[in-house]
């Protein structure tokens, strides 16, 4: 079945760095691009960014440009999120989701499990 | 960048209950919205793509319906698993924004 892994938490000083990683299966990985949304403790759900898994092109959200790379590996069928310059407001559960396109809309289905990443010195 | 508002923030109601979310885009977006149902610790679930696309395997009691600013999601008869928080989407143009969801609690 069409499965997106994600890694685990992870817990970082502000300042510093994180990369989660979401590792795709059951489907053709570079058919699909692959979007990040995070939700941050008793927030809703914020959109980050998407990267093309064919060509790798990407679009990522005004507030957070400059701060997050997303990347991937076709030879794995995994997509990375690297955030940079940790605040502790980016303490959030990060999610990985396959995004499907067709001629009149796209949305994401599924959705990886959700890494939690907390930032506290 | 496209506010989408949803009403209420929260609701009680009993199972067999008929519950109505409402969403709303701060510009037209034709059908480009999407439902999602998240419940704490699992992964976000669509429900309705395309604003009254039924996803595939979700239950028929699940419907939307709307176009360019004003859009529904219905429950027509509210089951025990279906107490959950839901988000509106919109896939019009970048950045994809939700709608601040309504959290469905048992009354």
């Amino acid at each position: 079945q069409v499965q997106l892994v994600q890694s685990g938490a992870e817990v970082k000083k502000p300042g510093a760095s994180v990369k989660v990683s979401c590792k795709a299966s059951g489907y053709t990985f570079t058919s699909y691009g692959i979007s990040w949304v995070r939700q941050a403790p008793g927030q809703g759900l914020e959109w980050m960014g998407w990267i093309s898994t064919y060509n790798g092109n990407t679009n990522y959200a005004q507030k957070l440009q400059g701060r997050v790379t997303l990347t991937t590996d076709t030879s794995t069928s995994t997509a990375y999120m690297e955030l940079r310059s940790l605040r502790s407001d980016d303490t959030a559960v990060y999610y990985c989701a396959r995004v499907i396109v067709t001629t009149t809309g796209d949305w994401f289905d599924p959705w990886g499990q959700g890494t939690l990443v907390t930032v506290s010195s | 960048d496209i506010q989408m508002t949803q009403s209420p923030s929260s609701l009680s109601a009993s199972v067999g209950d008929r519950v109505t979310i409402t969403c709303r885009a701060s510009q037209s977006i034709s059908s480009y919205l999407n439902w999602y149902q998240h419940k704490p610790g699992k992964a976000p679930k669509v429900l309705i793509y395309d604003a009254s696309s039924l996803q595939s395997g979700v239950p028929s009691r699940f419907s939307g319906s709307g176009s360019g600013t004003d859009f529904t999601l219905t429950i027509s008869s509210l089951q025990p698993e279906d107490f959950a928080t839901y988000y509106c989407q919109q896939s019009y143009s970048p950045p994809r924004t939700f709608g601040q969801g309504t959290k469905v609690e048992i009354k």
